[in-house]
């Protein structure tokens, strides 16, 4: 089965600074592969994914990731963070067997916190 | 366009009731995924609906079922409530593969006392 690790549980990072949420992988093959992010309170808003092609991902409010398929990685950047960006990040993958989705694995999560 | 209803927002259930709560996807969406959150065991896979049909399911026992209208509205119902089901149970909605991502409802809270 799939799983999805993050190991950084709490990150902080001064307004400004930049970012990156680490996010690995355990799958036999090439998953689809997911950042969200969850404030306070609310559903998850999907911020990037990666089907195929370029490993490098750009997606919304300035947040890009790079998949790595030698290290099973695939890491959340920014180059600078904003006080808005506190909030819970998941990753998650996708896998399919037979015709249908099986269904989003997530991490655990990694709380980013903000200093101004 | 409109995105993930999910109703209700909040829900007080006391233990060995039932419950059952709605999500509307995204027009033209025909899948819908369940999720339950909670602080333990993080985000959890219920199951999965396209067209009417229950495509994949999670770890989770028998007592959550769910269901897809022709409308592609979806119902989860979990019977004979227990103190651990309390939890933020999400609803995502999106293509045949989910090729485009995933649109997450904001969710609905149960606590059950």
């Amino acid at each position: 089965a799939q799983s999805v690790t993050q190991p950084d549980i709490h990150i902080t990072v001064s307004e400004g600074a930049s970012l990156e949420l680490r996010c690995n992988y355990s799958y036999g093959a090439t998953p689809y592969l997911f950042w969200y992010v969850q404030s306070p309170g609310q559903g998850l808003q999907l911020l990037l994914k990666y089907f195929s092609g370029d490993t490098l991902v750009q997606g919304i409010k300035g947040f890009e990731a790079e998949f790595k398929r030698s290290q099973s990685s695939f890491n959340l950047r920014k180059p600078s963070v904003h006080w808005s960006d506190a909030a819970e990040y998941f990753c998650a993958v996708d896998t399919y067997s037979g015709g249908g989705a099986d269904g989003l694995t997530f991490g655990k999560g990694t709380h980013l916190i903000i200093q101004p | 366009k409109a995105g993930v209803t999910q109703t209700p927002r909040y829900l007080i259930k006391t233990r060995g009731q039932q419950v059952t709560l709605s999500c509307s996807p995204i027009s033209g969406h025909r899948s819908v995924s369940w999720y339950q959150q909670t602080p333990g065991q993080g985000l959890q896979f219920l199951f999965e609906y396209f067209s009417e049909t229950q495509r994949n399911k999670g770890n989770f026992p028998g007592r959550f079922s769910g269901r897809q209208f022709s409308n592609s509205r979806s119902e989860m119902n979990v019977s004979t409530l227990e103190l651990g089901d309390s939890a933020l149970y999400l609803c995502a909605s999106g293509t045949f593969q989910g090729q485009y991502g995933y649109t997450f409802g904001s969710g609905t809270r149960l606590t059950v006392v």
